[in-house]
């Protein structure tokens, strides 16, 4: 079974550029997540998507931050303008549905460096 | 609103030596427990889980960590450690009722010494 799929691992940009991480998750998750991870920090939820449609997005700074999962499989999370203090891990999970009890499958990120 | 500490961001051990990595946590409702272990350049995987029933539970390889509600812990721990048992180690919990966010603790890295 294939995992979660990310790309690009690494992306270095220039404060105020934008940029984009693109996710596929494990054929059959209903349910999709993107998390942020700051160096020394664990992750934190930015969204959740189950199928097509947001469950969560409380934690995503949508001023700049955007996210979506067409026929809600694949997801793009975009960044747009970047800042000094966007530099992190993006992770992207998935599971089968939602519900706590249910484990999530981490993909192996992107790494973003802003100048 | 749910919080989980991890209290050593740091645990150096000797090989085949015994290890804990505590884990505390805050929820105003009843939650599931995770332990996540990241290894150098991999993704997070899952380590061992807490849903109900027995307080005790264990992974493959040889980690078990006990559930203990009056204390609001669920502490890791290995009799005796491997040299690829060195990795990040994440605490999280998430509630048993609404959407399943996942809430991280900061991570222990655990380095296992030759």
């Amino acid at each position: 079974e294939a995992g979660v799929a990310q790309s690009p691992r690494y992306k270095i940009i220039e404060k105020r550029q934008s940029v984009a991480f693109w996710c596929n998750p494990i054929s059959g998750h209903a349910t999709l997540y993107w998390y942020q991870q700051i160096l020394g920090q664990g992750p934190k939820l930015l969204i959740q998507f189950q199928n097509n449609g947001v469950v969560d997005d409380s934690q995503l700074p949508k001023d700049r931050f955007s996210a979506e999962r067409l026929k809600g499989v694949d997801s793009t999370l975009k960044i747009q303008p970047a800042k000094l203090e966007d530099s992190a891990v993006y992770l992207c999970a998935s599971s089968l549905s939602s519900g706590g009890y249910n484990e999530q499958f981490f993909g192996p990120g992107t790494r973003l460096t802003v100048l | 609103a749910q919080s989980v500490t991890q209290l050593d961001s740091q645990v150096p051990v000797f090989e085949e030596a015994p290890v804990e990595l505590r884990c505390n946590y805050s929820s105003s409702v009843s939650v599931y427990l995770f332990w996540y272990v990241q290894y150098p350049n991999q993704g997070l995987q899952l380590l061992l889980k807490y849903l109900s029933g027995s307080t005790l539970v264990e992974s493959i390889n040889g980690f078990e960590a006990e559930f203990n509600k009056s204390q609001t812990s669920f502490h890791l721990r290995k009799p005796s450690v491997h040299i690829s048992d060195t990795a990040e180690y994440f605490c999280a919990v998430s509630e048993k009722t609404g959407a399943n966010n996942l809430f991280f603790g900061t991570g222990t890295r655990l380095t296992v010494i030759p």
